[in-house]
């Protein structure tokens, strides 16, 4: 049963657009991730945030900006994009103080083109 | 920073053959999962095992943690079980981020 949904599943855009990807999760965790998939199929953190608090910023781009307006919610908004911005886009959620398993969306698909 | 190689990079059985994918790590992990990602691209955790062995169904994941590695037994491998199987840990301190591995490409032929 899905718990973290996102949308949208796939986006096309061309470069220099600003795009917006969203993600919910319905858990109760106080914990939401942003990772990236590239090419080549491996997954790094991008974000996390912790009761809206950003407490990981991993070496992204400056025109890659989380936003969360509750626990349950955090966005992701490219400005700009790039077309090594080119990936998925996964969200996930987790309760932090446990280190608990964490949960993923099923990912936005970006294509720049 | 933290590196989790695993292997092999890809797997090739016959359906009902066992498969043992590993996992190794170069930090002290505090949380190790096991994912499934299917062709389709969703991930799936299949097992949380930071320690010790767990087991759920056909899966049987042993975690030597003072060694930094970490096994995923598949018994009587189905076609079903076809994607990429990834590794990833946390450490201490990390708020929980994961590092991934690049992941094992299993494919179950019938």
């Amino acid at each position: 049963e899905t718990a973290v949904f996102q949308t949208p599943n796939y986006h096309v855009t061309q470069v220099g657009n600003e795009v917006s990807f969203n993600c919910k999760q319905t858990l109760g965790h106080d914990t939401m991730y942003w990772y990236k998939q590239d090419s080549k199929k491996l997954l790094k953190i991008m974000f996390s945030y912790n009761n809206k608090q950003l407490i990981v910023n991993e070496t992204v781009p400056r025109r890659f900006s989380p936003q969360s307006s509750d626990k349950a919610h955090l966005n992701l908004r490219i400005k700009s994009v790039e077309p090594e911005d080119s990936a998925v886009y996964l969200c996930a959620s987790s309760h932090r103080d446990r280190e608990d398993t964490q949960y993923f969306g099923p990912g936005t698909r970006l294509l720049v083109l | 920073g933290q590196q989790v190689q695993q292997s092999p990079a890809s797997l090739v059985l016959q359906e009902g053959e066992n498969a043992e994918l590993q996992c190794n790590f170069s930090s002290t992990a505090t949380q190790l999962q096991w994912f499934y990602q299917s062709p389709g691209g969703s991930l799936v955790s299949l097992l949380s095992n930071p320690s010790g062995t767990k087991h759920t169904g056909r899966l049987t994941s042993t975690t030597v943690t003072k060694e930094r590695r970490s096994s995923l037994h598949i018994s009587s491998s189905q076609t079903t079980d076809s994607g990429t199987y990834l590794c990833a840990i946390s450490v201490s301190g990390s708020f929980n981020k994961l590092t991934f591995g690049a992941g094992t490409r299993l494919a179950v032929c019938p």
